[in-house]
């Protein structure tokens, strides 16, 4: 089955620093990868995606993400924090052997921006 | 278009009584989902829909109930709250209609704060 942890509950970086989020998943088959970002009293949405092609994904608010297969890694990067990007993120696997668009999410992590 | 709305945002219950929750999508989208949101768990499954008059079970169905009556409204039920079911909920809903591709995004509503006591 597939499963996705994400490393640190809680991130803190300062302002105009490097945001890296991590996360792992499982997978038996090649996966779709997701991340979802949640700002405060909101609810989710979509922030990037991996479904085929480049390994590379670019996402919204500067925001991007490497698939490495042979880490099973997705993190996501952003090279310059901004008090704005201050929420939870969620990284999630798409279950493929479903036929409704299942997703399976970490337990996410909180990123906190330090002026 | 609103998007995916739900009723209501806050809501306080004492255990034992009953609610329903409400969603509703303007996106023409097949199918809908109920998560419940927990400190440390993500998101996890209750119930979901792939279509009118369709339901069926997610990760987490003990305690609720759900129909689907209309395609663009799906319900949430709580029969007999208990503690436990203190949490965030979340309505979501996929898949325009006629536009199937091998992945279709999630949007998710605002989210229902339900306290039991």
């Amino acid at each position: 089955a597939q499963s996705v942890t994400q490393l640190g509950s809680h991130v803190s970086v300062s302002e105009g620093a490097l945001v890296l989020l991590r996360c792992n998943y499982s997978s038996s088959v090649p996966p779709y990868l997701f991340w979802y970002v949640q700002y405060p009293n909101q609810g989710l949405q979509l922030l990037l995606k991996y479904t085929t092609g480049a390994t590379l994904v670019k996402g919204i608010n500067g925001f991007e993400a490497e698939f490495k297969k042979s880490e099973t890694s997705f993190h996501l990067t952003k090279p310059s924090a901004h008090m704005s990007d201050a929420a939870e993120y969620f990284c999630a696997v798409s279950d493929l052997k479903t036929s409704y668009d299942k997703v399976i999410f970490g337990p996410g992590t909180s990123l906190s921006v330090i002026p | 278009n609103a998007g995916v709305t739900q009723t209501p945002k806050f809501r306080v219950l004492k255990t034992g009584q009953s609610m329903t929750l409400l969603c509703a999508q303007d996106m023409n989208h097949e199918y809908m989902y109920w998560y419940r949101q927990d400190p440390g768990m993500g998101l996890r499954l209750i119930h979901y829909s792939v279509g009118e008059g369709t339901t069926a079970k997610g990760e987490v169905p003990d305690g609720y109930n759900v129909s689907r009556l209309k395609k663009q409204n799906f319900l949430l039920g709580l029969e007999s709250a208990a503690p436990s079911q203190t949490s965030v909920y979340f309505c979501a809903s996929s898949y325009p209609a006629g536009k199937r591709s091998s992945y279709n995004e999630q949007f998710f509503g605002p989210g229902t704060r339900l306290t039991v006591l």
